[in-house]
């Protein structure tokens, strides 16, 4: 089975602090993914990457970056961290760039909230 | 389509019947679907997928049902437990569209005893 972890379940930071957010996947997945998860507006997603090295922005990109310099982690950052950003966040991976009839597989997510 | 809805649509069934969750997407060109089950305070979990050339694919006590005609999918779950209780989402990826994914609102399955 595919094993997709996330550092942290519970995450408290302060305003402005610089925040990471960690994720590892065990099945040499190419793409990985991260997600906000908000009531009312679904799944959004931050930031993507098909390859060590490479990442895209996905739809709300603001306010965040990436870093993958490992195939099996990928790494949110928030880098001056604001209230708004207080969320549940999920990473996924799948195989094959492009998707391919391959399922993202999910985490089970870190909630995030900044005070 | 894209998530939207402030409240999710609930459906109730009795333990042991059979439930249908049905979701409607929004793109014609979508290639491949997807239907994940959401646990309360766990990520969404991979259940049933299938593809644009297909109209029906069965696993394990889950059905799901594409009817491109109406831009309509649906996933059946037999003989309902407990266990089952969970927000289910479907998802839509078009290969044309850069293989972006699209997450449907959900919808919460609640299960009576």
């Amino acid at each position: 089975d595919v094993k997709v972890t996330q550092s942290s379940r519970y995450l408290v930071k302060r305003t402005g602090e610089k925040v990471f957010l960690e994720c590892v996947q065990d099945m040499d997945h190419e793409n990985m993914f991260w997600y906000r998860q908000d009531p009312g507006l679904g799944l959004r997603l931050i930031y993507f990457s098909y390859d060590v090295k490479m990442k895209e922005k996905g739809d709300i990109p603001e306010g965040y970056s990436v870093s993958r310099e490992k195939k099996e982690r990928f790494s949110l950052i928030l880098e001056s961290a604001s209230t708004n950003q207080t969320s549940m966040y999920l990473c996924a991976s799948s195989l094959f760039p492009g998707g391919d009839n391959q399922p993202q597989h999910f985490g089970d997510g870190t909630r995030l909230s900044i005070l | 389509g894209e998530s939207v809805g402030l409240h999710l649509p609930t459906l109730s069934v009795q333990e042991g019947d059979n439930s249908i969750i049905n979701c409607a997407y929004s793109n014609s060109a979508s290639d491949y679907f997807i239907w994940y089950k959401q646990e309360s305070g766990k990520g969404p979990q991979f259940i049933i997928d299938i593809r644009s050339n297909m109209d029906k694919r069965q696993g394990q006590r889950v059905t799901v049902l594409l009817n491109k005609t109406v831009k309509h999918l649906s996933l059946q779950i037999a003989a309902t437990q407990p266990g089952d209780s969970a927000v289910y989402f479907c998802a839509e990826i078009a290969y044309s569209s850069a293989s972006k994914i699209i997450f449907g609102s959900g919808t919460r399955l609640s299960i009576r005893p």
